[in-house]
């Protein structure tokens, strides 16, 4: 049974770095084709695509958020950690953790976690 | 920049169709995928590569595409469909591998 489990402060202070981390069970990080994204949703608006980590370790950020984002992965503890720095009330979301199905750079969403909303705010 | 442009919303009675349509000039080139979410939960796949659906999913979803836009089907709508269905794809430069429209919600009359 896929799951991802999303884990991190529900409350940050503007200009601190958010650090958010998806611990994942039923597959495995480093097994070939298996990707993790992370996809944030702002209360009331739509879905923002992040960043995606694969099984090689390979990395790809959306192009406007690229200076402020890490992704990066612990495959022995089968977590998945996000950073974004300088952090901004207009980031304030529901940030989602996902399994990433990939084929010949297709991706798409099979398994989400269950999000973790975070507010930006002195 | 990319988009993905969606009507913001679509209503429909019981038993009657609905069709949710997603707009891009990269479509006719690489796949998408609707994803359906309910208040206060995750999305979830309802349709990838353009028809394909999941399994569990009921076969009520269907997916089609016809030059730069795809379409979202449910056919017998129910109740429980009600929700925000979002499509997702890419453009053809790399410069965006995933990119999600704006979301329409289905309201169930």
């Amino acid at each position: 049974q896929v799951t991802l489990r999303e884990s991190g402060p529900a409350l940050v202070k503007p200009t601190q770095t958010l650090t958010l981390t998806c611990t994942v069970s039923g597959f495995s990080l480093s097994a070939s084709g298996m990707c993790v994204s992370w996809v944030r949703q702002p209360p009331g608006k739509a879905l923002e695509w992040l960043a995606l980590i694969d099984w090689h370790d390979d990395k790809i950020y959306t192009t406007s958020l690229k200076t402020r984002l890490t992704i990066s992965k612990d495959a022995s503890k089968n977590q998945v950690v996000l950073k974004m720095t300088n952090m901004d009330p207009v980031d304030t979301a529901t940030y989602y953790c996902a399994r990433v199905h990939s084929e010949w750079a297709n991706y798409y969403f099979d398994y989400w976690g269950q999000g973790t909303p975070v507010t930006v705010s002195s | 920049s990319y988009e993905l442009t969606q009507p913001p919303s679509v209503s429909v009675s019981p038993g009657q169709t609905a069709r949710i349509t997603c707009s891009g000039e990269a479509l006719p080139k690489q796949y998408a995928y609707w994803y359906q979410q309910k208040p206060g939960q995750a999305p979830v796949l309802v349709i990838f590569k353009d028809s394909e659906r999941p399994s569990g999913i009921p076969e009520r979803f269907s997916g089609s595409s016809s030059g730069t836009t795809v379409t979202l089907t449910i056919s017998g709508v129910q109740a429980e469909d009600e929700a925000d269905y979002y499509c997702q794809s890419a453009d053809n430069t790399g410069a965006y591998p995933v990119i999600f429209g704006g979301g329409t919600k289905l309201t169930v009359l």
